[in-house]
């Protein structure tokens, strides 16, 4: 079966640090995954997708990146945390087909400082 | 481009009446719709789709959602509401790589 990690689950952070949230997924190959941000338990904003290793698409301009360096791990960085960056980050995963659910990690929950 | 919209921020029912939750949407091409249920500090949780087919798709936890192309809605319901549904319920619609969320409705099923 497959599974999706996540971690940090908690972080606290100051302004101006660094950022690396990671996320794997276990039992299945190629994978579309997806990092969205939820602020203040609310709406999801669609931050980055990605098809493919080395394959991100972004979909909002800001501070933050991510990467794939590997089939199954996708991480989220920043170099220098905003205010504006606490949220609660949640990553996904579906089959290439596009009428598949995602499957969600439990989530990141980032508050800067 | 595509999109959802939940016209509620907040939906109460009593425990036992039924519910509806509201979702349209925008869609070039054949839509693909998705609800999800998401618990306090949780992630979320697919509870069903429509791809194609029967207007009317069952999901988890009795919950149906009824596909209508002509008003392009894709209402969530339940023909009796539990205390135990009270969570954030959010529309999705999928795109070939792309997959966006409504901002949600909060559900409160009152005791």
């Amino acid at each position: 079966s497959q599974t999706i990690h996540q971690w940090p689950a908690t972080l606290v952070q100051p302004v101006g640090s660094p950022l690396s949230l990671e996320c794997t997924v276990e039992g299945t190959s190629n994978p579309n995954l997806y990092w969205y941000r939820q602020a203040a338990g609310r709406g999801l904003q669609l931050l980055f997708y990605s098809v493919g290793i080395g394959q991100i698409s972004s979909e909002v301009p800001q501070n933050l990146s991510a990467s794939r360096p590997q089939d199954r791990q996708f991480i989220l960085s920043s170099k220098k945390l905003l205010l504006s960056d606490s949220g609660f980050y949640l990553c996904a995963w579906r089959w290439t087909p596009n009428t598949g659910e995602l499957f969600f990690g439990e989530g990141s929950r980032l508050t800067v400082l | 481009a595509q999109s959802v919209a939940q016209p509620e921020d907040q939906v109460n029912v009593a425990e036992g009446n039924p519910l509806t939750v509201k979702c349209t949407y925008s869609v070039s091409g054949n839509p693909y719709l998705f609800w999800y249920v998401q618990y306090p500090n949780r992630g979320l949780q697919f509870l069903l789709k429509y791809i194609t087919g029967d207007n009317l798709v069952k999901g988890s936890y009795g919950f149906e959602a009824e596909f209508n192309k002509s008003q392009t809605s894709f209402h969530l319901k339940k023909p009796s509401a539990l205390v135990s549904d009270s969570a954030l319920y959010f529309c999705a619609v999928s795109g070939t790589y792309k997959y966006i969320f409504g901002t949600g409705t909060r559900l409160k099923v009152l005791a």
